[in-house]
Formats: C-alpha cells, structure tokens, sequence
C-alpha cells in the first residue's frame, strides 16, 4: 500500500512570495490533515477535511494561508504572502475515519515538506 | 484550548537502560497517541490507547493511559540506539493536538 506522498521535500523562497505544498492520501482514505511543525514543537493542525468538506481550520492564519481539496482526494496547501515565521515542516496526513473502533482515526503521516523563509 | 505537555524534554541515555517519559494534560482526552518521528519523516504511530486505566505492550515498549484520561506514560526497557527519535503523544479531545515532544537519545 502506497503511502502519503508529499512534494516537494524542500523549498526555499523569500518573505512576501507565495509557495504552494501538495499532497497525494493514501487510497480510500477520507480524512486529510495539514500539519506545521516548527523546529523543536510538536506538529499544530492547521485545517481537517472529511472528504472535500472542512472539519476544523480553526488555527489556520486565513489572511495568507489557504487549502483546498477538490474530489476528496488530493490537496494543496498555499502561503501567500510567506513570513519568516511560517519556516517550518508542513505535513500531511490521512485517516480511514470510519469512525469505527479506536483504529478509525490512526493517521499516516508523509515525509513533509521543509519550509525555509529568508 | 486542550493542551498537552511532556516530560522531559530532552533524555539522553545509555544503551540497555530504562526510561519513562510522561504525558500530561489538564483536559479530558477521548483518545491517546503516542507516535515516533525521525528526522527528516514524518510521525509514525505507536499505539492508540482508549480507556482510562488501559495499559498496552509493543515488544519493550509499555504504554498507560491515566483512569482520568488526561495523562499517559511511555516506559521503555532496555533501550537501544533504534529507539532514539522524538516522541508525541497527541490526544483527541474537542479538537486533535500534539504535545512538544520528548527528544530521546540512546547512546550506544
């Protein structure tokens, strides 16, 4: 089974230029999670899809961040204008979400892509 | 907001000792995570616990979930230098949040 994949790996621009991630879930998998990890924490969630519907972008900064994910299936997650605080590791992750048993909500994570604003 | 806080944040260790790193909350959680990352990757999950009280085993590695549901240790025995990588707990709660992370280092 394949599993999240995340391009690209690396990317450096800087401030007030935009970047866009993009992220591929495992198959069949209905939940879709954004991630930002900044260097030394923990990953904060930055916006949940159920399908091609929103769950939760509470702690998504909306003046400059936007995701979308048209067909329920794969994403994109973009920055514009980029600061220098928004270096970090941006990671997806999928879930079954069938909301079934504990194992219905385990997320697969991808590599991740690093951020670095200058 | 839920929060989740872990200690210690940094443990360098020798190989073939003991450890415990903890995982701590003010708040309720539904759920608890503990997950693996290495750097350069992305989190790998360990195990999910669900009931308070619950204690689960992966190999030298024991997991226990609080009876309140709002704490959780990871205990390791025998370390070895594979078991060095940052370690997460995530609850989920009214929302799904990660703790900072413990920084392991198994020394060999």
């Amino acid at each position: 089974e394949a599993g999240v994949a995340q391009s690209p790996r690396y990317k450096i621009i800087e401030k007030r230029q935009s970047v866009a991630f993009w992220c591929n879930p495992i198959s069949g998998h209905a939940t879709l999670y954004w991630y930002q990890q900044i260097l030394g924490q923990g990953p904060k969630l930055l916006i949940q899809f159920q399908n091609n519907g929103v769950v939760d972008d509470s702690q998504l900064p909306k003046d400059r961040f936007s995701a979308e994910r048209l067909k329920g299936v794969d994403s994109t997650l973009k920055i514009q204008p980029a600061k220098l605080e928004d270096s970090a590791v941006y990671l997806c992750a999928s879930s079954f979400t069938s909301g079934v048993g504990r194992d219905s909500y385990e997320q697969y994570f991808g590599p991740g892509t690093r951020l670095t604003v200058t | 907001t839920q929060l989740l806080e872990q200690s210690p944040q940094f443990l360098s260790i020798q190989e073939g000792e003991n450890l415990t790193v903890y995982c701590n909350s003010s708040s309720v959680f539904s759920s608890l995570q503990w997950y693996r990352q290495e750097p350069g990757e992305g989190p790998v999950l360990l195990v999910t616990v669900v009931t308070g009280g619950e204690v689960k085993k992966l190999k030298r590695l024991t997991f226990q979930f609080g009876d309140a549901r709002k704490d959780s240790s990871l205990h390791i025995t025998a370390a070895q230098p594979g078991d060095t990588g940052l370690y997460l707990c995530a609850g989920r709660g009214q929302n799904f949040v990660f703790g900072p992370g413990t920084r392991l280092s198994v020394l060999p």
